[in-house]
């Protein structure tokens, strides 16, 4: 079966820094997606960013980034210039192409220090 | 466009209680997730609906919880009867489509707890 994991139970980050939030994973697949998802204290889960594993281009979306090394099987998000609204749970998550489950890891409690 | 609706949003039952959640999901979405999430752990998918079909339910504890999405729209999860471990929060989401291509969107969760 596969397995997220995010070493980073908390992590924090000064107002205006960059931070980098860890996640790796195990599977057999070749085709499959990441993710990483933002959950606030009031619990509606929204997704930051997203990896198809096929393409070798690093996504972006504004000030989140990643760096997916697909023979390290590893997938970090990096947040810059953080801002107070980024305080969250992080969750990192995979789905592979042909199966229907989605894999979350245990996440990572970001706080900004203003 | 409204959000994924879920109810209600705190639950409080004893033992061997029993318990329903309702989730109504984006308008046109066919894909429908329910997952539950343990204090400190990531979301678990339990069950995976496309229209009123079941998907996936490999991991729906099936003595206890059951699930449906009559005429493919709203859905309700029941749990019967309840058990300390099923203190948790639980998440629907929904999706245009099955496939991973497709954007989850997740609503705001039912926080049970079972005293």
């Amino acid at each position: 079966a596969q397995t997220v994991t995010q070493s980073q139970p908390e992590m924090s980050v000064q107002e205006a820094e960059t931070v980098t939030l860890s996640c790796t994973y195990d599977t057999s697949e070749s085709d499959y997606y990441l993710f990483w998802y933002k959950q606030p204290p009031s619990r509606q889960m929204i997704l930051v960013i997203r990896q198809e594993a096929y393409k070798q281009q690093n996504a972006t979306e504004n000030r989140f980034s990643v760096n997916f090394q697909k023979a390290a099987k590893s997938f970090s998000l990096k947040i810059s210039d953080s801002q107070l609204g980024d305080a969250a749970m992080y969750f990192c998550a995979y789905r592979g192409n042909t199966g229907n489950q989605f894999y979350f890891g245990t996440g990572t409690s970001l706080t900004v220090i203003p | 466009e409204a959000g994924v609706a879920q109810s209600p949003r705190y639950k409080i039952i004893e033992k061997r209680q029993s318990v329903a959640f309702w989730c109504n999901p984006i308008s046109g979405h066919a894909t429908l997730y329910w997952y539950q999430q343990i204090l400190g752990q990531g979301p678990k998918l339990l069950i995976q609906f496309q229209n009123n079909g079941v998907v996936d339910d490999s991991q729906l504890p099936k003595d206890r919880f059951s699930a449906e999405r009559l005429k493919g729209v709203d859905s309700t999860l029941k749990i019967q009867p309840a058990k300390l471990e099923d203190s948790a929060v639980y998440l629907c989401a929904s999706s245009f489509a099955p496939s991973a291509y497709y954007e989850q969107y997740f609503g705001p969760g039912t926080r049970l707890t079972v005293t």
